[in-house]
């Protein structure tokens, strides 16, 4: 299955960590992307090739991967980090994307 | 700075053809890909398809075969349609850059436009 699962939500205090993974049986075979929405925008990638961070985001942004599990890691998360985060990945030539995870910051 | 503009229709009737246009300025639109993704309101990202600046088309297949992305490198525009529209096709269109330079491996949809909502109804 080409299919990605990521938990539905995820709620962390500010200043506390938060952790999102996403799966799937092809994932360890490629590489994974991770992007951040707030309601009414666009998406935002905030992660690629697994660890990478583009240029404007912030260190407390860091992903992984180990097996077929991509996470998405937020240190000292901020009211500001609460969005939606949906992880892709190119799948035989597919992109697909995860569900998308609902981050609280509270 | 690159900026990214979808135009067309915000009402299309069923079996009908929902055309889209996304203006790329402020940067070349050779040596990238350039793929529409949609998400229904209140839901997730589903990829519809890419173009690569070579003219290569890939396209998601649970979309039927209903779907042609082409582009115009005179007018930096791409476009997309989608044959025999239904509800189920309603939703926010994006045109999004993807910046991979081949061999080197993917650095993801680094830009994407505002999107631009499409409802299929009668």
């Amino acid at each position: 299955s080409a299919d990605l699962t990521q938990p539905p939500s995820v709620s962390v205090s500010p200043g506390q960590t938060a952790t999102i993974a996403c799966s799937g049986d092809d994932l360890g075979d490629t590489y994974a992307l991770w992007y951040q929405q707030k309601p009414g925008q666009s998406p935002v990638l905030v992660i690629y090739q697994d660890t990478e961070r583009p240029a404007g985001i912030p260190e407390r942004f860091s992903g992984a991967m180990s097996g077929n599990t991509a996470t998405l890691t937020i240190r000292g998360a901020q009211p500001m980090d609460e969005a939606d985060y949906f992880c892709q990945a190119w799948i035989r030539g597919i992109a697909v994307f995860g569900p998308g995870t609902k981050v609280t910051v509270l | 700075q690159v900026r990214l503009q979808e135009s067309g229709p915000g009402l299309v009737k069923p079996s009908e053809t929902l055309s889209l246009i996304c203006t790329v300025s402020g940067g070349s639109i050779t040596k990238y890909y350039w793929s529409w993704i949609r998400q229904p309101l209140g839901r997730g990202l589903e990829w519809i398809g890419y173009i690569s600046y070579t003219g290569t088309t890939e396209y998601n297949p649970s979309l039927g075969g209903r779907v042609n992305i082409s582009v115009d490198t005179s007018m930096s525009q791409l476009s997309l349609t989608l044959t025999s529209a239904t509800a189920a096709d309603t939703a926010i269109y994006f045109c999004a850059r993807e910046d991979h330079p081949i061999p080197a491996p993917t650095r993801g949809f680094d830009y994407w436009g505002p999107g631009i909502l499409v409802t299929v109804s009668s």
